[in-house]
């Protein structure tokens, strides 16, 4: 079956780095996506990932180990505006089909 | 500017009435998607589309409905059918040039509450 976890909420303290770890068994893998999605808004794309290794993107980074079945996204100088949930999502191989999951609420305090 | 519009932002139906949701992009995206999300959960797809006139079921399609007879849009009707239908209903679009996977992007979303 399709399956992708997340930790469901996390806490960090503003100007700290924060690791968001997702975990994913999918029937086929053409890419895993990150997204922040803040509370009644839609979510905005962040990073991509298909080959493993590290891919940076000013203040957020995402990681990829494909063999492990396993990202992460890594927050760094976290601000108050990172607040928000950040969702994993993978493509499989089936179409366009996107397997999403729970997402990670942060809350990033003074 | 491109972009994804969905309307209305919020909508109230009463128990037993069909309703539709409305979803535009100027992006000239071939892909559109229906995802639900309720709170504390993933988004789950409804619907998908990869190009007009054609779509597929996801994994939540029982009491939706939809159709393509546009590039630029994808209406998705929420039926007396579906059971629960209170949840945030986004619209997603992306280019499938056949290669592999491409990003979708996000319409603001429609709060649908059943009275």
């Amino acid at each position: 079956g399709q399956n992708i976890d997340q930790p469901t909420e996390m806490t960090a303290t503003e100007g700290a780095i924060v690791q968001i770890n997702c975990t994913y068994q999918t029937s086929g893998f053409n890419g895993l996506f990150w997204y922040q999605q803040h509370a009644g808004e839609a979510p905005t794309f962040l990073s991509y990932n298909v080959l493993d290794g590290l891919e940076e993107k000013g203040r957020f980074s995402s990681f990829l180990s494909r063999s492990k079945g396993y990202s992460y996204l890594l927050l760094k100088e976290l601000q108050m505006k990172d607040s928000a949930s950040y969702l994993c999502a993978v493509n499989d191989n089936y179409g366009q089909n996107f397997v999403f999951g729970p997402g990670t609420r942060l809350s990033v305090l003074p | 500017d491109g972009g994804i519009t969905q309307s209305p932002k919020y909508l109230f139906r009463k128990e037993g009435q069909n309703v539709t949701l409305s979803c535009e992009q100027n992006l000239n995206h071939d892909a559109m998607y229906w995802y639900r999300q309720d709170p504390g959960q993933g988004l789950r797809l409804i619907y998908y589309s990869q190009i007009v006139n054609d779509f597929q079921k996801g994994d939540i399609a029982e009491g939706y409905s939809v159709s393509r007879e546009k590039k630029e849009s994808f209406p998705l009707t929420v039926t007396s059918a579906q059971k629960n239908p209170t949840a945030f209903y986004l619209c997603a679009s992306s280019i499938d040039d056949g290669g592999g996977t491409d990003t979708q992007y996000f319409g603001p979303g429609t709060r649908l509450t059943v009275l």
